[in-house]
């Protein structure tokens, strides 16, 4: 079993819709976390960083953690055709010791925002 | 703003044959971190150095060797290669215990 899971989709929704992307993970030790936006070809680009259980809101995007529960998620609100690419939570220990903070991501999740 | 800077980005390569990816991470960034991702797969973490030292290791196997210089770019060597990997390979920098790293645009190697 995965360290880090994540629905893979692939998740169709029109413009203007609210996305949900979700991970859950199993590992306490995990301590950041991180959503990257990743279009075809190309190299992931941070969207999100959070380090505490509730929410934490920049623009259209937010990302939630509840580490009770080992969940987290991204919303997208008023979702743009744009938005389209695959979504990726990472996780990460607190660096330190034998850790420098390598990440683990889920498995990523495909939206597409049509018209 | 300045980002990391992989190069090159495309390599083909044959079974058996060595490469050298190469990676320049972001000014001030004094860690480098290198990632696999095959294909539809997430990225895998391979290893990772700081201050010029190997700081963590993971799934990276023997064939593969790392090192980082003295002005904090980073190169990944790859010898006997196989069709297995053939992959996109990620280079991300940060500073060191910094809470976020930045990826590159990757180089997708080919091997035939």
């Amino acid at each position: 079993q995965k360290e880090v899971e994540q629905d893979p989709g692939p998740l169709s929704v029109p413009e203007g819709a609210i996305v949900s992307l979700n991970c859950t993970y199993s590992n306490s030790a995990f301590q950041y976390f991180m959503w990257y936006r990743q279009y075809s070809r190309k190299g992931p680009e941070l969207l999100m960083y959070t380090y505490s259980s509730g929410n934490k809101e920049d623009g259209r995007f937010t990302a939630q953690v509840d580490k009770s529960s080992k969940y987290i998620s991204l919303f997208i609100r008023d979702s743009q055709p744009s938005d389209s690419a695959t979504y990726l939570c990472a996780i990460r220990t607190r660096a330190g010791g034998t850790s420098y903070g390598k990440l683990t991501f889920g498995q990523g999740t495909i939206l597409t925002v049509h018209p | 703003a300045a980002g990391v800077i992989q190069s090159p980005r495309h390599l083909i390569k044959e079974k058996r044959e060595t490469a050298t990816l190469k990676c320049y991470p972001i000014p001030r960034h004094d860690t480098v971190y290198w990632y696999q991702q095959g294909p539809g797969q997430d990225p895998q973490f391979l290893i990772s150095f700081y201050e010029k030292m190997q700081s963590d290791k993971g799934s990276i196997p023997d064939r593969f060797s790392a090192q980082q210089f003295s002005d904090y770019h980073s190169e990944l060597n790859m010898s006997s290669l196989e069709l297995g990997d053939s992959a996109l390979y990620f280079c991300a920098s940060s500073v060191v215990g910094g809470n976020t790293q930045y990826f590159g645009p990757g180089t997708r190697l080919t091997v035939l």
